[in-house]
């Protein structure tokens, strides 16, 4: 029973082309994020929603925008993708925003060539 | 900006020796340390310490929080290859912004 979920786990793709990633986390947890994680491994936040509503946006291209439609789910989508957006992207859950730990999926790694 | 420093950045040792990895931070308003290990995919939890709970432990790993230094460590014991990851710390600081901060990492390499 996989807690938080990630779709797709490879994505490979064109510059130019439009993209989403889906997130589902079955752990009743309240809140969920968006991380990225780039070559060099450095792991930075991107969003971070509580009960559907958004919570951080930290300083990312407005090509990316994410979407909540239940508080299970948290998809992100991007437009006009980047050589630069390659990247692994992990989405995390978490009972109370920053109180409890996070638990993160499993990554989805998107190659944009 | 919240800042979250850690190091080495890199480590190889042998079998059974033991490591301490350093993390230390500069954050507005601390609420939460954690600490993960990061294999090939995802980071997966180790501890989290707060000011009423400054040091934990699990089985050979443990881990202490220096509320004063503004900084923790890491203490794996008798290291086994299976211990080879990066480990991530990252600050909760707090406030309603459920933000985590990372630092970069330190790769451990635990050699046979």
């Amino acid at each position: 029973d996989t807690a938080v979920s990630q779709t797709p786990k490879y994505l490979v793709t064109q510059m130019g082309n439009d993209k989403s990633i889906k997130c589902e986390q079955n752990l009743g947890h309240d809140t969920m994020y968006w991380y990225k994680q780039d070559s060099k491994k450095f792991l930075k936040i991107m969003f971070s929603y509580n009960n559907k509503e958004l919570i951080i946006n930290e300083t990312v291209p407005n090509r990316f925008s994410p979407k909540s439609p239940d508080k299970a789910h948290l998809n992100l989508h991007i437009n006009s993708l980047e050589l630069g957006d390659s990247a692994v992207y992990f989405c995390a859950s978490s009972q109370l925003g920053g109180i409890y730990e996070q638990y993160f999926g499993p990554g989805t790694r998107l190659t944009v060539t | 900006e919240d800042k979250v420093v850690q190091s080495p950045l890199s480590l190889v040792v042998h079998e059974g020796d033991t490591v301490t990895l350093n993390c230390s931070y500069e954050v507005t308003n601390f609420r939460s340390l954690l600490w993960y290990k990061q294999e090939k995919k995802a980071p997966t939890f180790l501890f989290m310490l707060t000011s009423s709970g400054i040091e934990k432990k699990s089985g050979r790993l443990s881990s202490i929080l220096d509320k004063k230094e503004l900084s923790s460590i890491l203490n794996i014991t008798a290291t086994q290859t299976g211990d080879s990851a990066i480990y991530l710390c990252a600050v909760d600081s707090g406030g309603s912004n459920y933000k985590l901060t990372f630092g970069k990492g330190t790769l451990l390499t635990v050699n046979p």
